[in-house]
């Protein structure tokens, strides 16, 4: 079965540092998800990427798609506290499959 | 739309004792998930439906665990009898397909915190 890693798997910046999270995916990639937790809430869907190369922003978050490599990144630049949370990878188990593998989260602290 | 809906948001329990938990998906969407989320084992995908019939339910853990989706907004996932070792949080997503295969994101409920005692 798919199995997504996540490195690191806690981080804490001050802020305005820019950061990188990592998803590394043990089999083929058919698309990727990036959400975002916050304790005791649900998962914000953050972005996904389909094609290798693929590279999506938004706002001061990007995301890029290695699908030779299995990975993922995502980069945050000028963190602010906001962004405090755990970022989660989530990937389907096939190309035609609706069943969705996740990693096991990044936890991140922006310090003030 | 209200989003995701998820009842009840808390529930403490005995062990032995039947639990519900109730989804209400976004209207119009034809994807429904059960998740669950520890510290140990993180997010799982328990089941899934499509237009209200279950898919793939390889990620029930054991006969205890039961879901059904009887109409295009709602469902539920029973325990009967409750562990402790069944105490987590219980996410609830729907998502929209288009065409065949499903792209789109899935939108998660708020989750339900459930502690068996």
């Amino acid at each position: 079965s798919q199995e997504l890693e996540q490195s690191p798997q806690s981080l804490i910046v001050q802020e305005g540092k820019n950061l990188t999270i990592n998803c590394t995916s043990s089999k083929t990639l058919y698309g990727l998800y990036w959400y975002k937790q916050k304790y005791g809430e649900g998962l914000i869907f953050l972005m996904m990427l389909q094609k290798g190369g693929e590279e999506k922003s938004h706002e001061k978050i990007t995301a890029k798609l290695d699908e030779k490599k299995q990975q993922s990144s995502l980069h945050i630049t000028a963190s602010q506290p906001s962004h405090a949370g755990i970022y989660l990878c989530g990937a389907r188990g096939g190309n035609y499959g609706q069943n969705f593998v996740f990693g096991p989260g990044t936890r991140l602290s922006v310090l003030p | 739309d209200a989003g995701v809906i998820q009842s009840p948001r808390h529930e403490v329990t005995e062990m032995g004792q039947e639990v519900t938990l109730r989804c209400k998906p976004i209207s119009g969407h034809d994807y429904l998930f059960w998740y669950r989320q520890t510290m140990m084992r993180g997010l799982e995908l328990l089941i899934y439906f499509n237009n209200n019939v279950p898919i793939d339910d390889s990620g029930m853990p054991e006969d205890r665990f039961s879901a059904k989706m009887p109409n295009a907004s709602f469902s539920t996932l029973k325990i009967q009898p409750s562990e402790p070792r069944d105490s987590a949080v219980y996410f609830c997503a729907s998502s929209l397909s288009s065409g065949r295969i499903s792209y789109n994101e899935q939108f998660f409920g708020p989750g339900t915190r459930l502690t068996v005692l």
